[in-house]
């Protein structure tokens, strides 16, 4: 298994409902972070979640780390059809530099 | 300020071609990191440079590919003879110097490769 393992794999919604998105890691960490990726784009950076927060928000995100679990979730409330895209959690395992990503969860979100 | 740029968006080549990706950091970052993403997969780390030197090359195949920075200009990832598993997004990340390297890195949009 790789760091940084999101689930589910795909999740499919109606607009205004919110998606929720789990990542679980291995080893020890300083920070969390999640990215989206539209289709055929680059990666815009959402949030980052250190290790000693428990939660975090950001405009409709919202950001959950439980250390001891060694998972974190995403939400995403009152979704949008813009919303649309890939999420990526990604952590640095043992490295100061090397982000190790999962492969993401691919959220639709239908109009 | 504008952000991590890389060129080409896409490129096309045949196998046994070279391909030249460029990537530009962010203003005032002196850190760029290469990443490989494999359709339908997560980004996997390549290597991490700094000006004029390369600090950390362990996810690059050990042939044909190889990675700069120079003094001046852009990061260039070079691959030699490209074979059809060559295939895949290249995105190049930039960061700002400093003593904490495990901050967020900043994505450019990626070059997608097609080895016809």
């Amino acid at each position: 298994s790789q760091q940084g393992e999101e689930d589910p794999q795909a999740l499919s919604i109606q607009e205004g409902e919110n998606a929720t998105m789990n990542c679980s890691y291995k080893t020890s960490i300083n920070n969390l972070q999640w990215y989206r990726q539209n289709s055929g784009r680059g990666l815009v950076h959402l949030i980052l979640i250190r290790s000693n927060e428990r939660e975090k928000h950001s405009g409709r995100l919202r950001v959950t780390l439980d250390t001891s679990k060694k998972s974190s979730s995403l939400l995403i409330t009152a979704s949008r059809a813009a919303d649309t895209a890939s999420y990526f959690c990604a952590t640095f395992g043992g490295s100061n530099y090397k982000l190790t990503f999962g492969k993401g969860t691919l959220l639709t979100v239908n109009p | 300020n504008a952000g991590v740029m890389q060129n080409p968006r896409h490129l096309v080549r045949r196998r046994g071609q070279e391909a030249r990706l460029r990537c530009s950091p962010m203003k005032g970052h002196s850190h760029v990191y290469w990443y490989r993403q494999l359709p339908e997969e997560g980004l996997k780390f390549m290597v991490y440079l700094q000006k004029e030197n390369i600090i950390d090359e362990s996810g690059m195949p050990k042939e044909r590919f190889s990675a700069e920075f120079p003094k001046e200009g852009p990061s260039i990832l070079r691959i030699q003879q490209v074979v059809r598993g060559d295939s895949a997004a290249y995105f190049c990340a930039s960061s700002p110097p400093g003593n904490s390297l495990q901050e967020t890195q900043y994505f450019g949009p990626g070059t997608r490769l097609l080895v016809l």
